[in-house]
């Protein structure tokens, strides 16, 4: 499926770096999602979008800056990282806030 | 926070119905319950929805008892291709506020 597009796929960073994740939905969906999946764990909701709005922030630290230019696109700011943020991060996007997600492949993100 | 939870693994034959059940006490009043299949190095795939009694579609059926604290997603005459991981999604309100809860996730092996 290409309805949800993730970009990198994969993503080695130093603790000093600054990177950005970016995620693309071609799908008309009005809200967007970021994820966090580590090893062996369950999908952790980081931040929703709804019409370009935050409306769920789930304590997430602040070297995580999500940024919501537009329904279609996604971008999550990552800098000073610590090497137990690597994780598959995943982005998702749906028409409401309580409807079926789609999913993008996901960024592999390795923290050294 | 409460959890949302499952078995964390399942084996079945080819061929079996499996019955895979979610618990989530502190499911918001008025939201939906949705089951989640996800391969290895992929993004989450919907597979059904459904608010309360049954639900049934092409790949699958999902039973949700009057009280709704739990759900059962019920996969019939599985295949090799079903081995994947299975997530429930609800809405929790036992922080006081809306938030989305990501199942533990039951690993379902298929075995020929």
């Amino acid at each position: 499926e290409t309805g949800v597009t993730q970009t990198p796929r994969h993503l080695v960073m130093g603790m000093t770096n600054k990177k950005s994740l970016k995620c693309e939905q071609h799908l008309g969906h009005n809200a967007m999602y970021w994820y966090k999946q580590s090893a062996k764990k369950p999908l952790e909701l980081m931040f929703v979008y709804n019409f370009k709005e935050q409306t769920e922030n789930n304590s997430v630290p602040s070297r995580f800056s999500p940024e919501c230019p537009n329904s279609s696109h996604l971008f999550l700011h990552l800098h000073t990282l610590q090497p137990e943020d690597s994780a598959l991060y995943l982005c998702a996007s749906s028409q409401g806030t309580r409807n079926e997600q789609f999913f993008g492949p996901g960024t592999r993100l390795t923290v050294l | 926070l409460a959890k949302t939870t499952q078995p964390i693994s399942m084996d079945s034959y080819e061929g079996q119905e499996v019955n895979i059940t979610c618990s989530h006490n502190n499911i918001a009043t008025n939201d939906y319950i949705t089951w989640y299949q996800q391969f290895p190095s992929q993004g989450p795939r919907f597979i059904i929805q459904g608010y309360k009694t049954k639900v049934t579609n092409e790949v699958a059926s999902l039973f949700i008892p009057a009280d709704r604290k739990s759900s059962t997603l019920s996969l019939p005459r599985v295949s090799l291709s079903d081995t994947a991981v299975y997530y429930c999604l609800v809405g929790d309100m036992s922080s006081g506020t809306y938030k989305y809860i990501f199942g533990t996730g039951t690993r379902l092996k298929v075995l020929a």
